[in-house]
């Protein structure tokens, strides 16, 4: 399968300040890219679609000013998190669609705003 | 609308036994794609299969085997002489197109404990 890295794999920040994560397809052009959040104990939600060279979809409930995504190469996916609040304190996981619509995901990142 | 259940929240069971972790989906969709991922402590999510809905062929790889039935919207799956090493969370996923896009829909995921 398709190899997806993400950094960091964990990144610890203060209230109020922006933190980026990267989503690299190491084997593969990403034409399309996904990010999901996984609280606690808790199953993946789809936060955005990330397509290159457009903007993203953004699931509903999703604030777009929040978190802001940037696919400006078929290899690599940013999200970040502006102004960075201890509610989005949470896993980051990305992955791309491969040509078979398998999915395949980074190893996340895991984000804690104090 | 588009759903997965895995009714089972968490599982324990002792080395070498065999388990079964259920996932039952919803869809109007009359093709459409389901799959299963391991997420061990590191939170890396594997995937472990996919499985297209004209394709109700069972499946075994290794220890692993999958049974799939559309009469029932059933997509389980078996660990035979389970291992510590299997010791993850198990999420089941359907694959549709939403609104145009395709979307994985995930299960709650199944807790599952190997114990020595």
């Amino acid at each position: 399968g398709a190899v997806v890295s993400q950094h960091p794999s964990w990144v610890i920040c203060k209230s109020g300040t922006s933190v980026k994560i990267e989503c690299r397809s190491l084997d593969f052009q990403a034409t399309t890219m996904f990010w999901y959040r996984q609280f606690p104990k808790q199953s993946l939600m789809l936060m955005a679609t990330s397509n290159e060279g457009s903007k993203a979809t953004y699931e509903q409930g999703v604030e777009k000013d929040k978190f802001l995504i940037n696919h400006a190469s078929l290899t690599l996916s940013t999200l970040t998190v502006t102004s960075a609040h201890p509610e989005d304190s949470s896993f980051y996981i990305c992955s791309e669609a491969g040509a078979t619509d398998t999915q395949y995901f980074g190893p996340g990142t895991r984000l804690t705003v104090l | 609308a588009q759903k997965v259940t895995q009714a089972q929240t968490e599982i324990s069971v002792v080395e070498k036994e065999d388990v079964t972790l259920d996932c039952v989906y919803e869809t109007r969709d009359t093709t459409y794609y389901l799959f299963w991922y391991k997420q061990p402590p590191s939170g890396e999510l594997v995937f472990l299969i996919r499985r297209n809905s004209f394709d109700e062929q069972n499946e075994i790889s290794g220890r692993y085997s999958w049974n799939f039935q559309k009469s029932t919207s059933s997509f389980n799956f078996t660990i035979t002489a389970s291992q510590v090493v299997d010791s993850a969370v198990y999420f089941c996923a359907l694959s549709t197109i939403i609104q145009g896009a395709q979307k994985l829909v995930f299960g709650q995921g199944t807790r599952l404990t190997i114990n020595p």
